[in-house]
């Protein structure tokens, strides 16, 4: 069975730190990935998607990027922070048709 | 504009009570998912239609591309129902990007 994985499962920064945030997937080889943001009470914004190793395309960048540096891990990172990224962070895979979603991660910027 | 449209917004039913969550699409859309995000957050699928109508328990989803909605039935309404209901379209040029309604925050009182 496939798992999905985020790290970490909140953070509270500061505007202008960096950040780092982490998904990996399990029992799943060449997933297509997908990172998302959302507001709180909002919808969901598609941010970036990766079909392979090496390969990240922008859907809508927020100041931010993503990087995937092995076939089963998903980076998402900036180096200073804004208030406005502050939100709920998802990670999905899919392969063919659904996504299917980790736990997600919340941020706060302060 | 906005290519998806759910509606309503919010809806209040009683256990028991059944109901119908729409989403309009403003453009082709190939495909539409339909999800559960509960109260820690976590997205849950449910239906995943290229065409047609599936069941599952007591939800029932509909996709008519050519007349451009979705819709996503629910009957006998149970508390564990509770939470937002999006729906999530995949436009015909892009195999990668799904388009988000704006959810469909549903309450179940006993």
């Amino acid at each position: 069975a496939q798992t999905i994985h985020q790290w970490p499962v909140a953070e509270i920064k500061a505007v202008g730190s960096p950040l780092s945030l982490g998904c990996t997937i399990k029992g799943k080889s060449s997933p297509n990935l997908y990172w998302y943001w959302q507001a709180t009470g909002g919808t969901l914004q598609q941010l970036f998607y990766s079909i392979t190793v090496g390969q990240v395309e922008s859907v809508v960048q927020l100041n931010l990027s993503a990087s995937r540096p092995k076939d089963d891990q998903f980076i998402l990172s900036t180096e200073k922070l804004l208030l406005s990224h502050s939100g709920f962070y998802l990670c999905a895979w899919g392969q063919g048709d659904t996504q299917y979603f980790g736990p997600g991660t919340r941020l706060l910027v302060l | 504009g906005d290519q998806v449209e759910q509606s309503p917004s919010a809806l209040s039913l009683h256990e028991g009570t059944g109901s119908a969550l729409r989403c309009n699409f403003t453009t082709t859309m190939r495909a539409v998912q339909w999800f559960q995000q509960n109260s820690r957050g976590s997205l849950i699928n449910l239906f995943y239609l290229a065409s047609g109508t599936k069941e599952n328990g007591r939800l029932k989803s509909t996709f008519n591309s050519k007349e451009s909605y979705s819709t996503l039935h629910i009957r006998d309404a149970q508390l564990e129902d509770s939470g937002t209901y999006f729906c999530a379209a995949e436009a015909g040029d892009s195999n990668y990007q799904l388009i988000w309604g704006s959810g469909t925050k549903l309450i179940i009182k006993p």
